[in-house]
């Protein structure tokens, strides 16, 4: 099946750095990238959704100027942590539409920020 | 706007014992119903999904789930549980015309040997 893999799978930074985490999409295009935000004990929320070649969507209450989105080829899609601080710690997990499936999608393995 | 409601936060078990992890959803329109899991560390797992035709779907690893649109239920279910089961496990919606998943808030679910 379609496959998205996630890099980093884990990443510490210090307070004020800034953490860019990639979504490739292997052996399909992925046009669409949905970009999730899990706390601790805490469900999935969607924090923005990009579309390649054009301006992402944020969800209601995401910092679009934190949270930099970048989708510039249909197999790559980056979210960039600017200045990171202590509550931006957090699982964060990519998602991309199966193409060809019957409405799935794919998650990437995600990645563990923490910022010291 | 889509609501997903998963009443067990916790649910232990012990091996070999059936179990039964409740969804609830509220919505105004049709939607696809999913079940997913999460070990840790990892990203989510699709166990099954239900997108029209019969009600019980039969998903990975032994699971099962009923989609009971009178309830607005899609409770996941599985016969016998084993060790590895143990893991987070999330119901979803998602609108027929949309691409954005309503997750609820997860049941941790522990296989007690």
């Amino acid at each position: 099946g379609a496959v998205v893999s996630q890099h980093p799978s884990r990443v510490i930074c210090k307070s004020g750095t800034s953490v860019k985490i990639e979504c490739r999409s292997l052996d399909f295009q992925a046009t669409t990238m949905f970009w999730y935000r899990q706390f601790p004990k805490q469900s999935l929320m969607l924090m923005a959704t990009s579309n390649e070649g054009s301006k992402a969507t944020y969800e209601q209450g995401v910092e679009k100027d934190k949270f930099l989105i970048n989708h510039a080829s249909l197999t790559l899609s980056t979210l960039t942590v600017t200045s990171a601080h202590p509550e931006d710690s957090s699982f964060y997990i990519c998602s991309a539409p199966e193409v060809g499936q019957s409405y799935g999608y794919t998650f990437g393995s995600g990645t563990r920020l923490t910022v010291v | 706007a889509q609501s997903v409601t998963q009443l067990d936060s916790q649910v232990p078990v012990f091996e070999e014992a059936p179990v039964e992890l409740r969804c609830n959803y509220s919505s105004s329109v049709s939607v696809y119903l999913f079940w997913y899991v999460q070990y840790p560390n990892q990203g989510l797992q699709l166990l099954l999904k239900y997108l029209s035709g019969s009600t019980l779907v039969k998903g990975i690893n032994g699971f099962e789930a009923e989609f009971n649109k009178s309830q607005t239920s899609f409770h996941l279910r599985k016969p016998s549980v084993h060790i590895s089961d143990t893991a987070e496990y999330f119901c979803a919606v998602s609108e027929l015309t949309g691409n954005q998943f309503y997750f609820g808030t997860g049941t941790s679910l522990t296989v007690i040997p």
